[in-house]
Parts: structure tokens; C-alpha cells; sequence
């Protein structure tokens, strides 16, 4: 089956300056991947997805970029702000399963 | 648009009582998923439903929890008898279809077993 792992379960970041969240991921063949922010006692919220053919996509203050020959996936957020202290969660999803597998999260932790 | 509605937010109950978790997704909405979060941990799918037919629960327990979507729009799961690993927060999301992957979460019910 598929598993996603993240590379760091904490990271912080001064206000202001740019933050990068890495996953990996196991399965080949998974063709959509997507970021979620959670923050204390609320649900998982979407920021950006990506699907399989492409290796960028840009949002508001948000990249993801997708490097599938090293099963790779980032998350870069700019000049980022203390709103943007949560917990940060990959999720891969693929054709055949039709369900998303999540990674184990990273903490955001943004110092003013 | 509201969004996915889930009650109670919280729930303590002691080891082998019974207890249930009440979803409504967003309206329109075909697939509904419940998870559990573990703390510390990303959500873990427990079952997936298309309209009211199953789609995935291959990692329901299925000796203890059960999970039904009657009418193809709210939906129930629930745990009996509950054991203390039970305590996680249990989350609904809904998407509008199986072949749409943006799935929308509610803001879970944080269960507690004593």
C-alpha cells in the first residue's frame, strides 16, 4: 500500500520569511497529491493540489512543486505569516484506490 | 455554502460503553468519508461512501465499529464496545463525487475513553 511520511514533524520560521514542508511518498502510481492545513481543534483545510502532470502549481503565497522521479512533494509557503502556524498534512491519492492517504503532518510554528 | 456538520465535538465515555457520531455533508455532496486522527498522527480512512453504498472499508474495525448512510446524505458511525485505543478524533468529509479527490472536512468529535 501506500505511505507518505513527511520530513520534519516541526519547523519554524521567523514572520516574513519563506517556509518549505517536504513529503515523500511510496507508490508510483499515485497521481494526485494534495496540502491540508489544520489548525488546534478544527478539521483538515485544503490549500493546493497537484495532479500528476504537472510539476508546479502556484496559488495565493502557496507553490506546490512535484518531483515524481524521486516520489517528491513540497509545499512552499510566502512570506509567511503567524495565521499560518498549523499543522500541515500531505495526501496522495491514486486512480485506482479513489482515497487519500495522509502523512503524519508538520508543525508550523512561525516566531513574530 | 455551509459546510460539513459533525456533532457531538466532544465525547468522554468509558471502555466498553457505545457511543455514535452524526455527519451531514455539504449538500450535493455524493461521497462521504469518516477517519480517525490519532494525536500526532494524519487522518486514517475508516470507510468510504457513494451515495449511501459502500465504496472502501478496508480498514473499518469492523468487530466494533459500523457506520451507515440510509438515506444517501447523513450519516452515523458508530463504536461498541469502545476500548481506550478508540480515543482519537473521529472526522467526516465529504467530496462530490468518488472521481473528484478535493475532499472537505467538518471539525471532527474528539472522543475520549476512560
Amino acid at each position: 500500500g501506500e505511505s507518505v511520511g513527511l520530513h520534519l514533524p516541526t519547523l519554524s520560521v521567523q514572520e516574513g520569511d519563506n517556509s518549505i514542508i517536504n513529503c515523500a511518498y511510496s507508490n508510483s502510481a499515485s497521481d494526485y497529491f494534495i496540502w491540508y492545513k489544520q489548525e488546534s481543534g478544527k478539521g483538515p483545510q485544503f490549500i493546493i493540489d497537484i495532479r500528476s502532470n504537472m510539476d508546479k502549481r502556484q496559488g495565493q503565497r502557496v507553490t506546490v512543486l512535484l518531483n515524481k522521479t524521486v516520489k517528491h512533494l513540497s509545499l512552499q509557503i510566502a512570506a509567511t505569516q503567524p495565521g499560518d502556524s498549523a499543522v500541515y498534512f500531505c495526501a496522495v491519492g491514486d486512480t485506482g484506490r479513489r482515497a487519500l492517504t495522509f502523512g503524519s503532518g508538520t508543525r508550523l510554528q512561525v516566531q513574530p | 455554502e455551509a459546510g460539513v456538520a459533525q456533532s457531538p465535538r466532544y465525547k468522554i465515555i468509558e471502555k466498553r460503553q457505545s457511543v455514535a457520531f452524526w455527519c451531514n455533508p455539504i449538500s450535493g455532496h455524493a461521497t462521504l468519508y469518516w477517519y480517525q486522527q490519532i494525536l500526532g498522527q494524519g487522518p486514517k480512512l475508516l470507510i468510504q461512501f457513494q451515495n449511501n453504498g459502500v465504496v472502501d472499508d478496508s480498514q473499518l474495525p469492523k468487530d466494533r465499529f459500523s457506520a451507515e448512510r440510509l438515506k444517501g446524505v447523513d450519516s452515523t458511525l458508530k463504536i461498541q464496545p469502545a476500548k481506550l485505543e478508540d480515543s482519537a478524533v473521529y472526522l467526516c468529509a465529504s467530496s462530490l463525487s468518488t472521481y473528484r479527490y478535493e475532499q472537505y472536512f467538518g471539525p471532527g468529535t474528539r472522543l475520549t475513553v476512560t
